[in-house]
Order: structure tokens, then sequence, then C-alpha cells
């Protein structure tokens, strides 16, 4: 079935250093792809999407290009904030049997980023 | 617009115990969801809604049921909870032009 795997954190990082979360997926198709992050103590954030290959979704400084031929939507940011800190989550939209779509998760990366 | 609003923030529970988790939303989505996030595991889906009168099970449905009151509610209940059921539980909606999921808070959930 249908599966996302991203890299296992945590993920500790000083103010300004490069950010890559890793992520690879497993689908039939061409799903759209997902960034959501989730600040803590509340719910989960779009970040940014990328619905085709070779598309780069980007906000708030952040990346990520959806790469067909490796099958990965890496998320990359060139200069972190202590702000930035949260937990990343990738995710994949697939289609129900029903014709209805949903998403699918990977298990999240926590980024803890020091002054 | 307060977009989605989960009830109530915090619960504890005995096993055995029932108990329902509210869910709102404004934006007129006709979709809406259940997760449960639990760590190491990222998000899984409960129950779907796919409209008003419709529900649909996901990954994860066992011990719970659902209700779409109506077009802005979507409620999840659990009838005899079990400590199994721990965990923080979203409400999503879908909707707008890129259909795009939006979260409510959470509501984190303890079974004793």
């Amino acid at each position: 079935g249908d599966s996302v795997t991203q890299m296992e954190g945590p993920v500790t990082l000083s103010e300004e250093a490069f950010l890559t979360i890793n992520c690879t997926y497993t689908a039939t198709g061409y799903p759209s792809l997902f960034w959501y992050v989730q600040y803590p103590g509340e719910g989960l954030q779009l970040l940014l999407k990328a619905t085709k290959a070779d598309d780069k979704g980007s906000n708030k400084g952040f990346e990520a290009t959806y790469r067909k031929e490796t099958t990965s939507f890496h998320l990359e940011k060139g200069s972190v904030q202590v702000s930035d800190s949260a937990v990343y989550f990738c995710a994949l939209r697939a289609m129900f049997s029903g014709g209805y779509n949903k998403l699918i998760f990977g298990a999240g990366t926590r980024l803890a980023v020091h002054p | 617009n307060a977009g989605v609003t989960q009830t109530p923030k915090f619960q504890v529970l005995k096993t055995g115990q029932s108990m329902t988790l509210q869910c709102a939303q404004d934006m007129n989505h006709n979709s809406m969801y259940w997760y449960r996030q639990d760590p190491g595991m990222g998000l899984r889906l409960i129950y779907y809604s796919a409209s008003e009168g419709t529900t649909d099970k996901g990954e994860v449905p066992n011990g719970y049921n659902v209700s779409r009151l109506n077009k802005r509610e979507f409620s999840l209940r659990l009838e005899s909870a079990a400590p199994s059921q721990t965990s923080v539980y979203f409400c999503a909606s879908r909707g707008g032009a890129q259909e795009t999921q939006y979260f409510g808070p959470g509501t984190r959930l303890l079974v004793l």
C-alpha cells in the first residue's frame, strides 16, 4: 500500500544552520505531496505542497521538490530560526476505493533549534 | 472565522467509560476526518466523512463510532474506553480551491 518514510529525529541545529529533513514515498500513480508543521500544543498546519513531478513547493523559507525518479520530497531551509522548532510531517494524498482521497502521514521529525 | 474547533482539550477516563469528542468547522467544507496521533507513528485515520450523512472507516476504526450531525459537526465516540486508546485526537476538514486539510488543535485523551 501507499506509505511515507521520513528521517527519524530529533534533529538538533544551531540557529542559522542549514536544514534537510528526508522524505521518501511509495505510491501507485502520481500522488500530491505535502509537508505539514506542528508547533508545540497546536494542530498541524500545511507548510507547502507539490502536485506533480519537478514541482517545487515553498513557504516561509522552506522548500521541497517533488522528485519522481527518486520518489522523494525532502524539506530544506537555508537558515533555520529558533521559531522553526516544531515537528514536521511529510504526507501524500492517496485515493480510497470509493474515489475519495485521504492523507497518509510519515511518523514525523522533531526539529529543535538552539540560539 | 475560528476554523476547526475541538472539545475538550484534555480528558482522563477510566477503562470502560464512554465519551464523545466534539469537532466543528465553520469553513463550509464537505469533508471531515478524525485522526489519532501516537509517538513514532504519525497520524492515522480513524474515520472519514465525505459529506453530511456519510461516514467511512479509515485505517484504525475499531473501538470508535462517529456521527456527522450536520455539515459543521463531526463527533467521535468511544463506547468503552481502553488504555490503548490513550492518544491525541485531531479533527480535520477539507475544502477550498486547494483542497487543503485544516486541523483542529487536538484533544489529549488519557485512559487509565
